[in-house]
């Protein structure tokens, strides 16, 4: 059974760039979550989709932004990048059951000069 | 208050000997409960998962949770280099993950 896969694994953008991150789920999960990760700051959540409705919205700015489409893979967008923004982007798929664990993607490195 | 709280690292122990790592969280109503292992350089990994009060074994890994005191455990029994990596605590409340800092535990041959 395929993981979870994110593409593409690294990006290096320039400030005020935009960028779009994707992710496709383990087969037959509906539930799509993104994460942010950096050194300072750990692990913290940016939203979560399901059946191409977002459910929650972690305390990150409009420049952050995401979707999700019928077939379940989900796309993230960040506009007017800021070197700040520079992280490990994670999406993770979760089964419906809520007793099922999220499964990591490889990440996204994102690189923001 | 932080939403979930690890104890402090890193942990550092000796090859065979057990690795104890705790973590609490604010939450009074959270239901779920997950250990992830992270390599570095590499993405969180599922090891553990808890719902209910008392022990769950897998292999060398226990988790314990208690719902009263807002308290979760991991154990790691007969601890190998292989074992030295970052173990975060999260817990799932309104369809996200919140995260402990995490705990690096670093395994002695």
């Amino acid at each position: 059974k395929a993981g979870v896969t994110q593409t593409p694994r690294y990006l290096i953008k320039t400030r005020g760039q935009q960028v779009t991150l994707s992710c496709s789920p383990i087969s037959g999960h509906r539930s799509v979550s993104w994460y942010q990760q950096t050194p300072g700051q750990g692990l913290q959540f940016l939203f979560e989709y399901f059946s191409e409705t977002q459910r929650n919205k972690g305390n990150f700015p409009g420049r952050f932004s995401g979707r999700q489409f019928s077939n379940s893979r989900s796309e993230m967008n960040v506009s007017t990048l800021e070197l700040g923004d520079s992280a490990l982007y994670l999406c993770a798929s979760r089964g419906d059951t809520s007793n099922y664990g999220y499964t990591f993607g490889s990440g996204t490195r994102l690189t923001v000069v | 208050q932080k939403e979930v709280e690890q104890n402090s690292g890193p942990l550092s122990v000796p090859e065979g000997a057990i690795a104890s790592l705790n973590c609490t969280y604010s939450d009074r109503g959270s239901q779920s409960f997950f250990w992830y292992r992270q390599y570095s350089g590499k993405s969180p990994e599922l090891i553990m998962s808890i719902y209910s009060n008392g022990d769950k074994e897998d292999g060398r890994f226990t988790a314990q949770l208690n719902k009263a005191s807002q308290y979760v455990s991991l154990l790691i029994r007969d601890s190998q280099p292989s074992d030295s990596a970052t173990y975060l605590c999260a817990v799932a409340n309104d369809y996200k993950l919140s995260f402990g800092a995490g705990t690096t535990v670093t395994v002695r041959a």
